[in-house]
This record gives structure tokens, C-alpha cells and sequence, in this order.
């Protein structure tokens, strides 16, 4: 089935420091979604992009659609540690309703 | 607004048995979607309902698994007989027709595992 490439699988940093995660696949997206998971939680959406080269702010995060339609990244700056969890991004080919996922980075965030 | 939630959070079952895993989508949301993390993979795509109709069933497994939507409200997902490869957790999302499934709210999940 269709795998989407999420990297890095995790991420220890310091509070204050950016942080950069991507997706790439070998297929070609229409959307792509950034979702955050914390423990005992289900994912919460985060970012939805719809369009190739769309860049999109929510707060200290931001993600791109990349040009080729077939990666996206995300940037989350100065993190806090609130940004401890797993992110997860999810693709949707022009056809057919269902999203792909990617393995998600696990982020822990160090005081 | 009520979120998505599902029932049980946690079920520990030996092989061979049966577990009926329950989602409530939020209220008025005709999309459902059934999804499965096994350990350290990927979100997996199960199926989707849209009301009581299966729109799209092409991720269940195998045939140990059956899931329902009677009514169009809740859904259930049964294993039967759950296998060892079955554990993960398995997370329920919905989302209004309006959106054309492109935002979906998921629920906190069901870990499942299978002894």
C-alpha cells in the first residue's frame, strides 16, 4: 500500500529550539495535513494545505505544500515544552477519500 | 459540541477471542472513518461509512474484522477471532459530508491487546 516517508522518526531538542520534520511520497497529493498526537489522545488537526507551494502559519507552527505535490514539511519555532508529542502527517490523492499517513516524528522537548 | 469518543480506551483479550471496539462520531457528522496503528507504524486507513453505507472498505484486513454503522450514528468494529498481529490502536474520526472528508476529528482511540 501506499507509504509515506516521515522523517525524522524522533527528535529530542532543547525548549527554545526550532524544529523541522518532512513527507515525502512517491505519489502525487491534492491535500496534506499536519496532525499532533498527545498521549491518550486521538491526533488533532494542526495545518491543512490544498494547494502546490501553499504555506501556511498556525502559530509557531508553519508547513508547505511542497511544488512537486509529493512532500510537505513542518517547522515548529522556539518550542515549548507544550510541543512535547507525535506528529503525524497525512496525504490524499486527487482521487478517492482516503488519506495516507506517515510513520510520525516523536518530539520530546527538553526544559 | 461533543467530540468523537470510543469505547473501550483499552481492551486486553487473549487470541482466539472476540472484541467489539465502539466509536460515536460527533453529532451530525454522515463521515466515519475507521483507522489502526500497529506499534511504531503508520496510521492505517481501515474504512470509511458515509451514514450507514460503506463508501470505501479497502484497508480491512481480513475477514475477522466487521464493521457496522446501523442508523448512520455509531459504529462498530468487531474482530473475531482476534490474532496476535491484531493489537494496536484503533482510532475512529468523522467529519461533516460539508467538508468532503477533508477535515476529520478523531477519537482518543482503542488500545487493543491481543495475549
Amino acid at each position: 500500500g501506499q507509504q509515506l516517508n516521515q522523517s525524522p522518526q524522533s527528535m529530542f531538542i532543547q525548549e527554545g529550539e526550532d524544529v523541522s520534520m518532512n513527507c515525502t511520497s512517491s505519489s502525487i497529493f491534492n491535500t496534506w495535513l499536519w496532525y499532533k498526537q498527545e498521549p491518550g489522545e486521538g491526533p488533532v488537526l494542526l495545518i491543512a494545505l490544498y494547494k502546490a507551494g501553499e504555506l501556511t502559519s498556525n502559530g509557531r507552527l508553519t508547513a508547505q505544500f511542497g511544488i512537486t505535490r509529493k512532500d510537505s514539511f513542518l517547522n515548529i519555532s522556539a518550542s515549548i515544552p507544550s510541543d512535547v508529542g507525535i506528529y503525524f502527517c497525512a496525504g490524499r490523492k486527487l482521487t478517492g477519500n482516503q488519506f495516507y499517513f506517515g510513520t510520525g516524528t516523536s518530539l520530546t522537548v527538553i526544559p | 459540541e461533543a467530540g468523537v469518543t470510543q469505547f473501550p480506551s483499552h481492551s486486553v483479550i487473549e487470541k482466539g477471542q472476540t472484541v467489539t471496539l465502539r466509536c460515536d462520531p460527533i453529532s451530525g457528522h454522515d463521515n466515519l472513518y475507521w483507522y489502526r496503528r500497529v506499534m511504531g507504524k503508520e496510521i492505517k486507513f481501515l474504512l470509511h461509512f458515509v451514514k450507514e453505507s460503506k463508501q470505501d472498505e479497502s484497508g480491512m484486513p481480513n475477514n475477522r474484522f466487521l464493521a457496522e454503522r446501523t442508523g448512520g450514528t455509531y459504529s462498530t468494529l468487531k474482530v473475531q477471532p482476534a490474532e496476535l498481529e491484531d493489537s494496536g490502536v484503533y482510532f475512529c474520526a468523522s467529519s461533516p459530508l460539508s467538508s468532503g472528508g477533508r477535515v476529520q476529528f478523531f477519537g482518543p482511540g482503542t488500545r487493543l491487546t491481543v495475549l
